[in-house]
């Protein structure tokens, strides 16, 4: 089945600063690539996803790449906010068959 | 975007009881939907996926007598942990898709807190 690794297990950046976090993914057949928010009490927020024809997807600060060869997708997030701080999931999928990476714990410092 | 809610938010009940956790998706028909369970600082674990109208599909290691789901209409699934035991305590969530959305999107409940004393 598939397995996805999300690193770093934390990150602490300067408000400003940008963040990245990396995930890779070992079914090649995955075919969708969401990423979410948590925050603490929580469900699972959608804040940005990419499908397997795409490259590269940006939503204003936030940004995802994918790279179909290396089975690896990144969420990028420019000029970060104090409430950017939260827990971030990355998740790999094929017909609704969903993993997740075990997740990013942001904190932004002001 | 689609709205999923899950009620109760929160629930304390005593060892040996059974707790019922609802799942709606308010303003589409979800055919299908997904349970997790998540602890302290970790990811989220899937736990069973649910079509309406048929039996659950229970992940390994998931006891299906433990933990029942039933997903009788296309907008609701209920979870019910029975016979709680204080390692039941956990933050369950629900997903739900249908067969308006493109394949793979999935939207999340809320959550719900069980601490089994």
């Amino acid at each position: 089945g598939e397995n996805v690794e999300q690193h770093p297990s934390t990150l602490s950046v300067q408000e400003g600063d940008s963040a990245v976090i990396k995930c890779t993914y070992s079914d090649s057949a995955s075919n969708y690539f969401p990423w979410y928010k948590q925050e603490l009490g929580k469900g699972p927020q959608l804040i940005i996803d990419i499908r397997s024809n795409v490259g590269e997807k940006k939503d204003q600060r936030i940004a995802v790449t994918l790279n179909k060869t290396a089975k690896h997708f990144s969420l990028h997030i420019t000029e970060t906010q104090p409430e950017d701080s939260a827990v971030y999931f990355c998740a790999a999928s094929r017909n609704n068959d969903m993993r997740f990476g075990a997740g990013t714990r942001l904190t932004v410092k002001p | 975007g689609a709205v999923v809610s899950q009620h109760p938010s929160r629930v304390i009940c005593k060892s040996g009881t059974s707790v019922k956790i609802e799942c709606r998706s308010l303003d589409f028909q979800a055919t299908t939907m997904f349970w997790y369970r998540q602890f302290p600082k970790q990811s989220l674990m899937l736990m069973a996926t649910s079509n309406e109208g048929s039996k659950a599909t229970y992940e390994q290691g998931v006891e299906k007598d433990k933990f029942l789901i039933n997903h009788a209409s296309l907008t609701l699934s209920t979870l019910t942990v029975t016979s709680a035991h204080p390692e039941d305590s956990s933050f369950y969530i629900c997903s739900a898709t249908g067969g308006g959305f493109v394949s793979g999107e999935l939207f999340f409940g809320e959550g719900s807190r069980l601490t089994v004393l």
